[in-house]
């Protein structure tokens, strides 16, 4: 089945920016979505198709994907952005069509 | 304002079964494919279910198949989960959630859980 990558965390400077990659063969003819989960909170939908946000997202967030990585990246870094992030996809390659869900990063922010 | 409630959750014996719920409100249920996600205590999120608008197209996560069963009552605006033959790994919050874009399934709005403990 398919297999989404990611890496268990990332940290970065308030003001700067995070980068959070989404690894997956051949990635990039899916569409990625991102979810932004706070504890104790269900997650939150902050990039989906690749690069479309949704209403009341900053910005800030934007999404890339190309070749076996996608990309969520965060720019001007502050506080309330530190959380657990998550890609997901939708295969339909298979006879079983399914969600997949990447291993997610948590975002500390210094 | 949309709104997804869900309930039925609580502690349960292995090889027991629960059915959780989840009431739909401020958007039209009936148009709208819907899913089940768990996340596990400390572990990231596992899809489960899903279920499309007139619950056609129904798929499983290979881990509940044959063990849980989605449904949905357009009528009621509730989607469900029968939950037979449960394990300790199903000990997870599990949430509903709508897909926003059937082209592409994904999940523009969540409920806050409901708990589903499976222990002796």
């Amino acid at each position: 089945s398919y297999v989404l990558t990611q890496p268990p965390s990332v940290s970065v400077a308030p003001g700067q920016t995070a980068r959070i990659t989404c690894g997956g063969n051949n990635i990039g003819s899916k569409s990625v979505h991102w979810y932004q989960q706070k504890p104790g909170q269900a997650p939150v939908l902050v990039v989906y198709d690749d690069s479309d946000r949704p209403s009341g997202i900053p910005e800030r967030f934007s999404g890339s994907n190309s070749g076996n990585t996608a990309t969520l990246t965060i720019s001007r870094v502050e506080a309330g952005d530190e959380a657990d992030y998550y890609c997901q996809v939708w295969d339909s390659s298979s006879d079983h069509p399914h969600v997949v869900f990447g291993g997610g990063t948590k975002l500390t922010v210094l | 304002e949309v709104q997804l409630v869900e309930s039925g959750g609580g502690l349960v014996k292995p090889g027991g079964s629960l059915r959780l719920s989840c009431a739909a409100s401020g958007f039209t249920f009936s148009s709208y494919s819907m899913n089940w996600v768990r996340q596990a205590p400390g572990k990231g999120l596992e899809w489960v279910s899903s279920i499309s608008s007139s619950s056609s197209y129904i798929y499983y996560a290979d881990s509940v198949k044959g063990r849980f069963t989605i449904s949905r009552d357009n009528a009621k605006n509730s989607l469900y989960l029968q939950m037979n033959s449960l394990r300790a790994e199903d000990t997870a919050v599990y949430y509903c959630a709508r897909v926003h874009l059937a082209t592409i399934w994904d999940f523009d709005y969540w409920g806050q859980g409901t708990l589903v403990t499976v222990s002796s």
